[in-house]
């Protein structure tokens, strides 16, 4: 069975700080995987996602993630955070099932502090 | 317009009332989804829409009832609701196809008193 696994609950780093959110997903074939980013009390915007081709993909607000199949990750970074990335983060696996079903991961809370 | 837009944004109902959430999309996505979200988890999937057709159904309680009028539009029907049904109930959309962004409404923030 598909599955997101996402070891960081919480995470607080300070403004400028470079972040790192980890996220390893169980999936039988070539996944397709996605981060979305949650703030409070709104919905899900996706940042990025990865289908084939080049294992390093960049997304919106400076974000990248690298897919690293021998080691079943998908880990979301930024070089530098800024305030404005404070959120919940949920990395995602879309089945095989008719209608692209996407499998979400618990959740990485980032907190940035000044 | 890449916009999905839910509404109401906020809904306080009793359990014997009988209310509606609805989700418009005109992006001219052929799928559309119904997710529910407690506080501090992941959105959970209620309901598949391909081609305006019911295509998953995750054992969601017949309290819950969705409707698809037509190719833009998804109702959510709710009856006899019980206080742990409280959530954020978000719609999504997509074109259908595999590996293809999945766009969010901001939710309805649903209080079951």
């Amino acid at each position: 069975a598909q599955s997101v696994t996402q070891p960081d609950i919480h995470i607080t780093v300070s403004e400028g700080a470079s972040l790192e959110l980890r996220c390893n997903y169980s999936y039988g074939a070539t996944p397709y995987l996605f981060w979305y980013v949650q703030s409070p009390g709104q919905g899900l915007q996706l940042l990025l996602k990865y289908f084939s081709g080049d294992t390093l993909v960049q997304g919106i607000k400076g974000f990248e993630a690298e897919f690293k199949r021998s080691q079943s990750s998908f880990n979301l970074r930024k070089p530098s955070v800024h305030w404005s990335d404070a959120a919940e983060y949920f990395c995602a696996v879309e089945t095989l099932s008719q209608g692209g079903k996407l499998i979400f991961g618990q959740g990485t809370e980032l907190s940035v502090k000044p | 317009d890449t916009e999905v837009t839910q509404t109401p944004k906020h809904l306080v109902m009793g359990m014997t009332n009988k209310k509606s959430l609805k989700c418009e999309q005109h992006m001219g996505h052929r799928a559309m989804y119904w997710y529910k979200q407690k506080a501090k988890k992941p959105p959970e999937l209620m309901f598949v829409y391909s081609y305006e057709k019911l295509s998953i159904n995750e054992s969601v309680p017949s309290r819950f009832s969705p409707e698809c009028p037509n190719s833009s539009l998804l109702n959510l029907h709710l009856h006899a609701l019980q206080p742990e049904d409280s959530a954020l109930y978000l719609c999504a959309s997509s074109q259908g196809d595999r590996g293809l962004e999945a766009f969010f409404g901001q939710g309805t923030r649903l209080t079951v008193v």
